[in-house]
């Protein structure tokens, strides 16, 4: 089956911890993203990534890293200089960075006490 | 002013019934149009993808597009209870060689039987 899978389910962490949510895809799609959704305010991109070994800041790239060494995989890292970490974050990929039809993985739910 | 506008609802229908859901935007730049629908603690899924104008009918759904408003919709005929869930209008141009689409807030649909 083809799709993005995003681990883990539900994340939980202490403050002044940094932690790595998973997203991996074998759509073999070349764009990756990184979304930030918390309630009533719809989704806010992070992060971005259209091919191997470059990726560009979103919206609200603060308090947050990506890398993109492999097509399939694009790791978010919420560092403890992320002020309010605790949101369900989603990644997506697309065809081509040119693609604006994005396909979502199920999300990770953080949360940070 | 946002640049994409959504109702966030909720909007409650009898089961059966013809949704209409809407969005507004202000960049007429837009070439792009999606909606995506996203049940609880799930990843938004692709219902429907639009370019330009015009209509477009996939199933109980139609897409419609008005540049000329700056106004999108999406019609769901013959609603379910299986439709409760929130749906997410984005758009969509080219910057910088990429098509970052700009998500709406999400409108909630509540069909009871």
């Amino acid at each position: 089956d083809g799709g993005i899978t995003q681990s883990p389910k539900y994340l939980f962490r202490k403050e002044g911890q940094n932690v790595t949510l998973s997203c991996e895809q074998n759509l073999n799609h070349d764009a990756m993203y990184w979304y930030r959704q918390d309630p009533g305010q719809g989704l806010r991109l992070i992060y971005y990534s259209q091919i191997v070994n470059d990726f560009q800041k979103g919206d609200i790239a603060e308090g947050y890293s990506v890398s993109r060494e492999k097509k399939e995989s694009f790791p978010l890292t919420v560092t403890s200089a992320q002020k309010n970490p605790t949101a369900f974050y989603l990644c997506a990929s697309s065809i081509a960075a040119g693609g604006s039809e994005q396909y979502f993985g199920p999300g990770t739910r953080l949360t940070v006490t | 002013q946002k640049e994409v506008e959504q109702d966030p609802g909720p909007l409650s229908v009898p089961e059966g019934a013809i949704v209409s859901l809407n969005c507004t935007y202000s960049n007429s730049a837009f070439q792009y149009f999606m909606w995506y629908r996203q049940y609880s603690r799930k990843g938004p899924e692709l219902l429907m993808y639009t370019y330009s104008s015009g209509n477009k009918e996939d199933g109980r759904f139609t897409a419609q597009v008005d540049k000329s408003s700056k106004y999108i919709s999406l019609f769901i005929r013959d609603s379910q209870p299986s439709d409760s869930a929130t749906y997410l209008c984005a758009m969509s141009h080219a910057s910088g060689g990429s098509y970052i689409p700009t998500f709406g807030r999400g409108t909630s649909l509540i069909v009871h039987p």
